[in-house]
């Protein structure tokens, strides 16, 4: 089966670090990704894993353990501009073709 | 460039009609995606094309709902006897190819379907 758990709320203090965590069973794995959706919009790509270990694009990283089915989002220095919806994705390699397989989400609020 | 856009941004309708759903891709993406987001939920893969063809339907509820993409590039999200279940966020995304790994998926702003 297909299952994607995430946490669905975390509060935050401005300029804190918070780690969002995701853990994943899928039938197949092809890589997992991270998108961040602000109320009422569209989801926006933030990062891709596809190998162990941690990516690092400015005060986002994202690090992936694929022997435990794990990955988790780091935010850092973190601003009011950060409080969204966190979706966490498992690219599903089908033959021909690969399908995201997206969590509930993780909506974080910042505060001052 | 444009990015993905779909039309209508908002669309009520009555429980029994039909509505259709508008999605223009980026210009060069073969393949598109819908998806249906519900309250609190992420997004729900419901049909993806490559080119002109629906590659994967499996998403799809029932035989209420139907896609078409006649030419590659515009794809038309069709829903027929319309029930309140249906009310949601449909969700369209454009991606280079499908096959490479990495190729992330671009989001439109989604059209939001009330159902009375």
């Amino acid at each position: 089966g297909q299952n994607i758990d995430q946490p669905t709320e975390m509060t935050a203090t401005e300029g804190a670090i918070v780690q969002i965590n995701c853990t994943y069973q899928t039938s197949g794995f092809n890589g997992l990704f991270w998108y961040q959706q602000h109320a009422g919009e569209a989801p926006t790509f933030l990062s891709y894993n596809v190998l162990d270990g941690l990516e690092e694009k400015g005060r986002f990283s994202s690090f992936l353990s694929r022997s435990k089915g794990y990955s988790y989002l780091l935010l850092k220095e973190l601003q009011m501009k950060d409080s969204a919806s966190y979706l966490c994705a498992v690219r599903e390699e089908l033959i021909g073709y690969n399908k995201l397989i997206f969590g509930a989400g993780t909506r974080l609020a910042v505060h001052p | 460039g444009a990015g993905v856009s779909q039309t209508p941004s908002n669309k009520v309708t009555e429980k029994g009609k039909y509505v259709e759903l508008r999605c223009d891709p980026i210009s060069g993406h073969t393949a598109l995606y819908w998806y249906r987001q519900s309250l609190g939920q992420g997004p729900e893969f419901l049909i993806y094309f490559q080119g002109t063809g629906a590659a994967d339907d499996s998403g799809l509820p029932n035989d209420r709902f139907f896609a078409v993409r006649p030419e590659g590039s515009v794809s038309t999200l069709k829903i027929q006897r319309t029930e309140r279940g249906d009310s949601a966020v449909y969700l369209c995304a454009s991606s280079l190819s499908s096959g490479r790994a990495g190729n992330e998926q671009f989001f439109g702003p989604g059209t939001r379907l009330t159902v009375l």
